[in-house]
């Protein structure tokens, strides 16, 4: 019974390229949440998603971010044009339909250079 | 906005100490509660959780957590910490919802 599975695990990107971060929630679990964090900060809520729907992007940057999380496949977290101050550990979570069990993956640990 | 205090941002203790880490909540109707803990480099493990019913909460490793619904607290606790303990302890809610708003977290240093 696999946990929630971030890959990959680390990321280095240049400036100015695209960054996809994936997410493959555990078996059964429906709903998929981003978060990010920072350097000596606490974990930031980005987004919310069910299967093909964003239920709350509200901490979403409103440029060059976006997710989705297709009927088929894992959650992907996609920054476009990206800039040092991306750099971060990016953590998913998911959990079933009536659930409150959030399960957190390993996390991305995104380098921009 | 819902938000969620951690007012020790660094706490330093020799083992065997006993342990103290605050949580504090804005007001906004009904309230899970978790708490987090990350060692270095790794992913956020559960530590306990308060859904309802008894507001102390027994958690993993000797950890519990009081849920005192008047002060909007949900501090945690431990009598005797190990040096393996040594980690960021993140407090975390949700309000009516299923997102969760973490704080700040705590980051405790547990010295030999």
């Amino acid at each position: 019974n696999a946990g929630v599975m971030q890959n990959p695990r680390h990321l280095v990107r240049r400036r100015g390229q695209e960054a996809r971060l994936r997410c493959s929630p555990m078996k059964g679990h429906s709903h998929v949440y981003w978060y990010r964090q920072l350097p000596e900060e606490g974990l930031k809520f980005m987004v919310y998603l069910q299967k093909e729907n964003i239920i709350d992007e509200s901490g979403m940057p409103k440029e060059r971010f976006s997710a989705e999380f297709p009927k088929e496949g894992p959650s992907i977290l996609r920054i476009q044009q990206v800039v040092r101050g991306d750099s971060a550990a990016y953590f998913c979570a998911s959990t079933g339909a009536a659930s409150y069990g959030y399960t957190f993956g390993s996390g991305t640990r995104l380098t921009v250079v | 906005a819902q938000s969620v205090s951690q007012h020790n941002h660094h706490v330093i203790l020799s083992e065997a100490a006993s342990l103290e880490l605050g949580c504090n909540y804005s007001y906004g109707g009904t309230v899970n509660l978790f708490w987090y803990v990350q060692y270095p480099g790794q992913h956020l493990q559960l530590l306990l959780k308060y859904f309802s019913g008894d507001p102390l909460v027994k958690g993993i490793k000797g950890f519990e957590a009081e849920f005192i619904k008047s002060k909007f607290s949900f501090n945690l606790r431990k009598p005797s910490v190990q040096w393996s303990d040594t980690a960021e302890y993140f407090c975390a809610v949700t309000w009516n919802t299923d997102k969760l708003i973490f704080g700040t977290g705590t980051r405790l240093q547990v010295f030999p």
